[in-house]
């Protein structure tokens, strides 16, 4: 059964704005993780978050995590246009096991 | 010097067909996974595998079958290919098998089917 709920499903903002992206999940976890993916190609992480973290930043992005509302946010901050691309949130470990699952994705466009 | 690398990067076939995507990492990792994306960009794990031992088996037709000779490669055989099996199959590795780390994926396999 799917795992993840993102939303927005489409984001477009102009370049220099921030991009925030939410993920929803409904089991337990031990981590939850954004992963990038550019047109035609595989996913490139990008960070992860343990579920005893409630923020964490690394570069121009930062993520939180919320396990009362079993809830995520990814925040792009000053976007470029090559971050153009679908953003996926991913939980891992807890009630999933072994496994990675993953969101429905947020095609974010930075417009230039 | 590619983590994860599969191939081949594209597979268009007749319906009936069998093939095989191969895939390999250089990661040393111990798992290795098999992920399908569809066309609405969806990824849903098919396989996983830990040591070359079989861990995760989603309901997948028989029809798919991994095969892992050694913990670097982790291969995906397809017998009787359908229409419906059309889509990008992912293969992807990691280090933690137990409340699993990163995860670095393969450029992906377009498989269409006609």
């Amino acid at each position: 059964s799917q795992q993840g709920e993102e939303d927005p499903q489409a984001l477009s903002i102009q370049e220099g704005e921030n991009a925030t992206m939410n993920c929803s999940y409904k089991t337990s976890i031990n981590n939850l993780q954004w992963y990038r993916q550019n047109s035609g190609r595989g996913l490139v992480h990008l960070i992860l978050i343990r579920s005893n973290e409630r923020e964490k930043h690394s570069g121009r992005l930062r993520v939180t995590l919320d396990t009362s509302k079993k809830s995520s946010s990814l925040l792009i901050t000053a976007s470029r246009a090559a971050d153009t691309a679908s953003y996926f949130c991913a939980t891992g470990g807890g009630t999933s096991g072994s496994r990675l699952t993953f969101g429905e994705g947020t095609q974010l466009t930075v417009n230039p | 010097d590619t983590a994860v690398s599969q191939t081949p990067k594209y597979l268009v076939t007749q319906m009936g067909n069998d093939k095989s995507i191969k895939c390999e990492q250089n990661l040393g990792h111990d798992t290795m996974y098999w992920y399908k994306q569809d066309s609405k960009k969806f990824l849903k794990i098919m396989f996983s595998y830990n040591n070359k031992e079989l861990i995760i088996n989603e309901t997948v037709p028989n029809r798919f079958s991994p095969k892992s000779p050694d913990k670097a490669h982790l291969n995906l055989h397809i017998n009787s290919l359908e229409l419906g099996d059309s889509a990008v199959y992912f293969c992807a590795s990691s280090q933690a098998f137990t409340g699993i780390g990163e995860a670095f994926f393969g450029q992906g396999t377009r498989l269409t089917v006609v």
